[in-house]
């Protein structure tokens, strides 16, 4: 079935460091990834997404690159603000009739100013 | 404000209560969805309701009980709940189903005592 494996955390950094999360996937076909992000206190919001191999999805800073060779969907920002201070959760959808989006177990982010 | 709303923010209940958990959406979507988040764990998928139809209930013990009078309102009805039920309960909803573009709400917090 569908899996999707999250880099343990928690990651602390100070402001201004570069940021990476790594995800990888297992699916049939050809999914549709995401990353979606949970403030603390409040739900999930979608951060990014990407639908086909090669796409990349960007917002707010954040961008990811949906690879298909290497069935990854890394998040990267170049500079991170104590406002991004979440838990980031990678997700994929395979979609058609079985439709069933599977998360990750979550990446603490902790970021120092 | 993601445009679901959910009520109560906080329950705590014994085993031998009977509570619900409400959950509107004011998106005009056709899909909603109630999930369970506990630490450690990736979020688990309960139940999907597509224009007010239930089309998943993964395996979910009879003690949640969901109920989706329209497409814009969905409940979680608890009875006889056990201490490891306790957990963040997120509803989330979508435009259509085959999506993985959901909108959450903040959750509820459900302690079981």
């Amino acid at each position: 079935g569908d899996s999707v494996t999250q880099m343990e955390g928690p990651v602390t950094l100070s402001e201004e460091a570069f940021l990476t999360i790594n995800c990888t996937y297992t699916a049939t076909g050809y999914p549709s990834l995401f990353w979606y992000v949970q403030y603390p206190g409040e739900g999930l919001q979608l951060l990014l997404k990407a639908t086909k191999a090669d796409d990349k999805g960007s917002n707010k800073g954040f961008e990811a690159t949906y690879r298909k060779e290497t069935t990854s969907f890394h998040l990267e920002k170049g500079s991170v603000q104590v406002s991004d201070s979440a838990v980031y959760f990678c997700a994929l959808s395979s979609g058609g009739s079985n439709y069933k989006l599977t998360f990750g177990k979550g990446t603490l982010l902790t970021v120092n100013p | 404000e993601t445009g679901v709303t959910q009520t109560p923010r906080h329950l705590v209940m014994g085993m031998t209560n009977k509570k619900s958990l409400k959950c509107e959406q004011h998106l005009g979507h056709n899909a909603m969805y109630w999930y369970k988040q506990s630490a450690k764990k990736p979020l688990e998928l309960m139940f999907v309701y597509s224009l007010e139809e239930r089309v998943e209930n993964n395996s979910v013990p009879s003690r949640f009980s969901p109920e989706c009078p329209n497409s814009s309102h969905l409940f979680l009805h608890l009875h006889t709940l056990q201490p490891e039920d306790s957990a963040l309960y997120l509803c989330a909803s979508s435009r259509r189903q085959n999506t993985g573009e959901l909108f959450f709400g903040e959750g509820s917090r459900l302690t079981v005592l």
